[in-house]
């Protein structure tokens, strides 16, 4: 298998431009999330999704930010307008569902997605 | 809420000597998981190890093992011949046991480790 795929693997854009970070996870995982690292804050849980359903999105910094699963294979992070203070390193992760209790809690990371914005 | 707390920011060993990274948390549960990934340069986040709160029994893969203090709350990492490869950021991590739909992970705010030649 691939792994997660993320793209794109750096962004660099200007304040106020809309941003689209994309995930696709490892096929047959039934769960995803979107996290952000940052220096100063580490790593957040900003949302994630159970069959393409969105659980808990309190991790969502405020309305600037969005995050879509229209499919198993595929979920959108977007920010519009970005800020300064988004950069950060985005990634995305999927889990399997939990087999017993052996895979229990195993998330699979992609590469990221290191956000700049100017 | 659970929290976790990596004490050490950055730690260095020689290489083939043993490390250990320490790791506290705090929470009200009693069924959980605790994890340890690993991040090299290329960003990747990668699980080392992971431990089930019901086993008393300490995890172990090949040079890596845990220490895990229930009581305490201490889940440290120890890396026997460590290897130049091993040079990372460790992030501790947990996540409560549930059937239903809550499985996020909380990380710590990780440990730089470098090894040294």
């Amino acid at each position: 298998d691939a792994g997660v795929i993320q793209s794109p693997r750096h962004e660099v854009t200007e304040m106020g431009q809309e941003v689209t970070l994309r995930c696709k996870p490892i096929s047959g995982h039934n769960s995803l999330f979107w996290y952000r690292q940052t220096m100063m804050r580490g790593l957040e849980l900003l949302i994630y999704f159970n069959n393409n359903v969105p659980i808990d999105d309190s991790g969502m910094p405020e309305d600037r930010f969005s995050a879509k699963m229209p499919n198993a294979s595929f979920s959108t992070l977007k920010i519009q307008p970005s800020e300064p203070r988004d950069s950060a390193v985005y990634f995305c992760a999927s889990s399997p569902l939990p087999f017993g209790r052996r895979l229990a809690g195993e998330l699979f990371f992609g590469e990221g997605s290191r956000l700049t914005v100017l | 809420a659970q929290t976790v707390t990596q004490s050490q920011p950055e730690m260095s060993v020689q290489e083939a000597e043993t490390v250990t990274l320490s790791c506290t948390y705090d929470t009200s549960e009693n069924n959980y998981y605790l994890f340890w990934y690993k991040q090299p340069p290329s960003r990747q986040m990668i699980l080392v190890i992971r431990q089930e709160a019901y086993k008393q029994q300490n995890a172990t893969e090949n040079r890596f093992s845990v220490n895990f203090q229930k009581a305490a709350k201490s889940f440290s990492l120890k890396i026997s011949d460590s290897q130049l490869g091993d040079t990372a950021m460790y992030f501790c991590a947990f996540m409560k046991q549930s059937s239903g739909s809550a499985r996020q992970l909380t990380f710590g705010s990780g440990t730089q480790l470098t090894v040294l030649p």
